[in-house]
């Protein structure tokens, strides 16, 4: 099966700008996660989809949202950069057809976002 | 809260030396444990988990960790340890829920092999 997949790899974007980024699961996988990596702060919870409905939050901003597709994939959109949400940006996949209870995630290679 | 401990921001090792990387979890409930290794630039690869069962869990690349629930522990172990093993370790807990699931990652661990 080929893997999670994350495009863009790489973006540049200015302060105010907005960026939309995409990822693709597993071939199977209905659950979707996204990731913020920085230095500072490591790697931190963005949010949770599954059958097309937001499942889990982490402690962002508005300015963070997501969505996903009946065929699974997912976006997840920041509005209004700032300086601070330049950072590697993963997106992780799971099977989760039991329904509830916790399955192993596999995760993409990221997208690495700057902001100037 | 649920929280994980890496207590080695950096470890340097000699190549063929023995390995161990320390993870402390606070969780209340059994805990679904994850290795992962992330090379620069790169996603994360997961190393191998712990559900249940047999307490010793061998993993991809010669590594293995050891849950240990007294200790609330589950260090990761590599008996010779290849240049090709630099990289940031990560331990996670997973936790689920009809609402949804939740990783809760330890700040990681550098690993440096040198010659």
């Amino acid at each position: 099966k080929a893997g999670v997949t994350q495009t863009p790899r790489y973006l540049i974007k200015t302060r105010g700008q907005q960026v939309t980024l995409s990822c693709s699961p597993i071939s199977g996988h209905r659950s979707v996660s996204w990731y913020q990596q920085t230095p500072g702060q490591g790697l931190q919870f963005l949010f949770e989809y599954f059958s097309e409905t937001q499942r889990n939050k982490g402690n962002f901003p508005g300015r963070f949202s997501g969505r996903q597709f009946s065929n699974s994939r997912s976006e997840m959109n920041v509005s209004t950069l700032e300086l601070g949400d330049s950072a590697l940006y993963l997106c992780a996949s799971s099977a989760r057809f039991r329904g509830m209870g916790y399955e192993t995630q596999y995760f993409g290679p990221g997208t690495r976002l700057l902001v100037l | 809260a649920q929280s994980v401990t890496q207590p080695d921001i950096h470890i340097t090792v000699s190549e063929g030396a023995s390995l161990e990387l320390r993870c402390n979890y606070s969780y209340g409930a059994t805990p679904y444990l994850f290795w992962y290794v992330q090379s620069p630039g790169q996603g994360l690869q997961l190393l191998l988990k712990y559900f249940s069962g047999d307490t010793l869990v061998q993993g991809i690349k010669g590594f293995e960790a050891e849950f240990k629930r007294s200790q609330s522990s589950f260090n990761l172990r590599k008996p010779s340890v290849h240049w090709s093993d630099a990289a940031e370790y990560f331990c996670a807990v997973g936790v689920g829920s009809n609402t949804g699931n939740q990783f809760y990652f330890g700040t990681g661990t550098s690993l440096t092999v040198i010659p």
